[in-house]
């Protein structure tokens, strides 16, 4: 089972929107409403932002969403805050033989 | 509240053994899975496998079978990650993560370096 692909980095400036991309396939982004999103900063253990796709764990500013289209999954920041300069994992589910798998990474940078 | 609390920092020489442990709390163990996540030197997340806390049945990822075997001591609400024939290639943190549902890690341990080096 191959990672899910990220792109590398994204950035923006403080106040501004980005949007980050997690390609799959029909067999695990495309084929279930399991994707979830981690934040890591350095250092750091990871941390749930966004999981079934586009539900926000308590505690998780509503800057944080989350959404799916055929085999893209998508983690959008709003208002772009520096605490917010991490790397960013989406992860989904496989199904039964393979279970979950990760994407590449993004590293956000707040410009 | 919900912790897992992770043994500290190894330092082994290739061909060694490791055994990592993952100490939950504040919630009913056997009631959540429990993953494995590793992350090499500044490399992404890897999902390892993950064991059901109910039955001890491991399931393991691909790249992760023969050397690596999780298992549980319930009575101490503690998760393990033993890893044998170590290789510089297994250099990296390990993470235990409890599994809410599919793909979904909502609590983390903070991590065990592992460093394999002659």
């Amino acid at each position: 089972q191959s990672a899910l692909t990220q792109p590398r980095s994204v950035s923006g400036s403080p106040g501004q929107s980005v949007t980050i991309s997690c390609t799959g396939t029909s067999s695990d982004v495309g084929g279930y409403n399991y994707v979830s999103w981690y934040q890591q900063h350095p250092g750091k253990a990871p941390k749930l932002m966004i999981y079934d796709v586009s539900k926000r764990p308590s505690g998780v500013p509503d800057r944080f969403s989350g959404s799916k289209s055929g085999n893209t999954a998508s983690l959008t920041i709003s208002g772009l805050q520096a605490e917010d300069e991490a790397d960013y994992y989406c992860c989904s589910y496989a199904g039964s033989y393979t279970f979950d798998v990760f994407g590449t990474g993004t590293k956000v940078t707040v410009l | 509240q919900v912790q897992l609390v992770q043994s500290g920092s190894e330092l082994k020489k290739p061909g060694a053994s490791v055994k990592v442990s993952c100490k939950a709390s504040g919630y009913t163990f056997t009631s959540y899975a429990m993953n494995w996540v590793r992350q090499a030197p500044g490399q992404g997340l890897e999902w390892m496998g993950w064991i059901n806390t109910n039955t001890g049945n491991p399931t393991y990822a691909q790249g992760f079978t023969g050397r690596f075997v999780f298992s549980l001591d319930t009575s101490v609400s503690t998760a393990y990650l033993q890893i044998s024939s170590l290789k510089a290639e297994d250099t990296a943190v390990y993470y235990c993560a409890r599994g809410s549902s599919s793909a979904n890690f909502d609590y983390w341990g903070q991590g065990t370096l592992v460093t394999v080096s002659s």
